[in-house]
């Protein structure tokens, strides 16, 4: 069955960078559009990015734009999102999702904890 | 874009059928059949319950369905059991290569 294991996470001071990672199985990872979710402490969910199945092209959340980059490396069946600038208000378990059918996303994986903390 | 708007809580005892609903505006969910429902257990990853507005993917039981009417969608929990008691989120395409979620609902089984 699909399985998405997200790594990377931890704590980092504000203005510092992270790279997470996203490790994709049980389907052709190369067939689908990927994407990034977070979800702040107490908060609701917030999407942050998308992929295409091929890597080529990616949408960002405003709030995200020009400090995270989402790539894929599809011979490796891994999602990453590299993190940079981070503020406190990035603080949350991000969550890499499976895209489905027209902006939905019908597998998660569990989150990885990002804290920016000085 | 604001996030689309949930009820914080709902409530229903087993057997019966709550809705929930999720209000935007004409550039997300009155724009678009792009909405989605989420469930969310505590510790566990979110399940996509519904995609479409109302199309159930395999695997999640009829009680749910969803609707759109305007500026606003539903979801309907019928029959109500006591697994179903979660946080769940509205998701709907915004345009412009955008994806907005609702700020999540309770529900609660009494």
């Amino acid at each position: 069955q699909v399985q998405l294991v997200e790594s990377g996470g931890g704590v980092v001071q504000p203005g510092g960078s992270l790279r997470l990672s996203c490790a994709a199985s049980g389907f052709i990872f190369n067939n689908y559009a990927m994407h990034w979710v977070r979800q702040a402490p107490g908060k609701g969910l917030e999407w942050v990015a998308f992929i295409r199945y091929d890597g080529i092209t990616k949408y960002y959340a405003d709030s995200v734009k020009g400090r995270f980059t989402i790539s894929r490396d599809n011979s490796k069946n891994t999602l990453y999102l590299q993190m940079n600038s981070l503020r406190p208000e990035d603080t949350a378990v991000y969550y890499c999702a499976k895209g489905f059918s027209n902006w939905s996303l019908d597998n998660w994986g569990r989150g990885t904890l990002v804290t920016v903390s000085s | 874009q604001s996030a689309l708007t949930q009820p914080p809580s709902a409530s229903g005892s087993p057997g019966q059928s709550v809705t929930i609903s999720c209000t935007g505006t004409s550039s997300d969910v009155g724009g678009y059949d792009y909405v989605s429902w989420y469930q969310e257990h505590p510790g566990k990853a979110p399940k996509l319950m519904i995609y479409e507005v109302s199309e159930r993917p395999s695997g999640v039981p009829d009680r749910f369905s969803g609707s759109k009417s305007g500026n606003t969608a539903s979801l309907t929990v019928s029959g109500l059991q006591t697994e179903d008691e979660a946080d769940y989120y509205c998701s709907s395409y915004a345009g412009s290569n955008n994806l907005l979620f609702g700020g999540g609902t309770k529900l609660t089984v009494l």
